[in-house]
């Protein structure tokens, strides 16, 4: 069963714009991360934040995360075409699994 | 560079047919998982292994699907017999809580 439902479920931007995904989950985590996948493709992981951190950045990539709204969010910054993916989130509850979202489609058009 | 590598990349194949997915995980992970992504599902958990035992099938179809791992750098998954509602993409992937790494996966379709 799902935990994470991401929004919006499909976002289509130009490139150079900023992309913003949300998250929302239902239980308590350890952890929460984000992936993305290319048409065709296995899942990449892009970042982990902890539950005990707020945000987090990695090059053009930034999380937030708020437990007590049981909600996580991933910008992209500068958008480019190559960003063009799906986006999922998935939480880790204290075990090695991961319950994943049903993903953000983002298309970002030159 | 370490990945993880699944085949065959696609498969066809007739209602009750048996199919056999493979997957090699990361050298050196040994925590191993079965997915199965579908529009209307998303990607579900079929199934997960950590130094080659089973821990966790419950989202498996137990009547038709098997999951093992034989030696620690392979891993199967089968079907038997497929049915048409069985058609997905299925991931392996290995790693940890902290981040795993998927596989290319299987496009199954059965007819």
């Amino acid at each position: 069963s799902q935990q994470g439902e991401e929004d919006p479920q499909a976002l289509s931007i130009q490139e150079g714009e900023n992309a913003t995904m949300n998250c929302s989950y239902k239980t308590s985590i350890n952890n929460l991360q984000w992936y993305r996948q290319n048409s065709g493709r296995g899942l990449v992981h892009l970042i982990l934040i902890r539950s005990n951190e707020r945000e987090k950045h990695s090059g053009r990539l930034r999380v937030t995360l708020d437990t007590s709204k049981k909600s996580s969010s991933l910008l992209i910054t500068a958008s480019r075409a190559a960003d063009t993916a799906s986006y999922f989130c998935a939480t880790n509850s204290g075990y090695s699994t991961l319950t994943f979202g049903k993903g953000t489609m983002l298309l970002v058009s030159p | 560079d370490a990945r993880v590598t699944q085949t065959p990349r696609h498969k066809v194949t007739e209602m009750g047919q048996e199919v056999t997915m493979r997957c090699q995980p990361i050298l050196g992970h040994n925590t191993v998982f079965w997915y199965r992504q579908t529009m209307m599902q998303g990607l579900e958990l079929l199934a997960y292994f950590r130094n080659r035992a089973p821990l966790d099938d419950s989202g498996m179809p137990k009547d038709r699907f098997s999951a093992e791992m034989p030696d620690a750098t392979l891993a199967t998954l089968k079907i038997q017999p497929s049915e048409p509602r069985d058609s997905a993409v299925y991931f392996c992937a290995s790693g940890f809580a902290t981040e795993q790494f998927f596989g290319p996966g299987t496009r199954l379709t059965v007819l």
